[in-house]
């Protein structure tokens, strides 16, 4: 069965202080790698798409990775306003357009 | 672009009453999706449509729900009766075929049904 495993369920950061979340996942074909920010109230807004491994994206203070069988949010320097929900989605082969999220890593950065 | 729009964003209702979601796609967006947000089960996919045809439904969890899609700008969820157990975030999401497979989510229903 298609799992998408997000750790740590919550993080707590002082503002400047980097860390990493993780997302690893056990899927028969990946076929892209998604990565959403929640924030309370709100619709997941989509961050990045990766398709294979060794691939990155970035953007701002984010920085995505993908491996065979994990993926990286890696968050230089945070500030208050990165506290979100953050949220990574498969899509894999057969999965007929479906995205399998995980349960998300929720984010506080405090000043 | 607008982004995807959903009405109501609130809706409180008795138990046994009717409740119908309704969701505007992106213009050009030839998917759209259901999803239903609660802190114990997470993000579920619940019905899909592309070109305003369902594909696949088997997320639906009864048949008190029921997911249209009239035309290409409009598509309506309705579960009816609706329980407390229905109380959760839904949110319409919608993608084009063409670029990537991202899906761009609406503001999400809040539904509490009492």
């Amino acid at each position: 069965e298609d799992q998408v495993t997000q750790s740590p369920e919550a993080l707590r950061l002082q503002e400047g202080e980097s860390s990493s979340l993780n997302c690893s996942y056990t899927v028969s074909g990946l076929r892209g790698l998604f990565w959403y920010r929640q924030d309370p109230g709100k619709g997941p807004e989509f961050l990045f798409t990766l398709y294979s491994a060794g691939e990155e994206k970035e953007k701002e203070r984010l920085k995505a990775t993908l491996t065979k069988k994990e993926s990286f949010l890696h968050i230089t320097a945070p500030k208050p306003e990165d506290s979100a929900t953050y949220l990574c989605a498969v899509f894999v082969s057969g999965g007929y357009n479906k995205l399998i999220f995980g349960a998300g890593t929720r984010l506080a950065v405090h000043p | 672009d607008a982004g995807v729009i959903q009405s109501p964003r609130h809706e409180v209702t008795e138990m046994g009453q009717e409740v119908t979601l309704r969701c505007k796609p992106i213009s050009g967006h030839d998917y759209l999706f259901w999803y239903r947000q609660t802190m114990m089960r997470g993000l579920e996919l619940l019905i899909y449509f592309n070109n305003n045809v369902p594909i696949d439904d088997s997320g639906m969890p009864e048949d008190r729900f029921s997911a249209k899609m009239p035309n290409a700008s409009f598509s309506t969820l309705k579960i009816q009766p609706s329980e407390p157990r229905d109380s959760a975030v839904y949110f319409c999401a919608s993608r084009g075929s063409t670029g990537g497979n991202e899906q761009y989510f609406g503001p999400g229903t809040r539904l509490t049904v009492t």
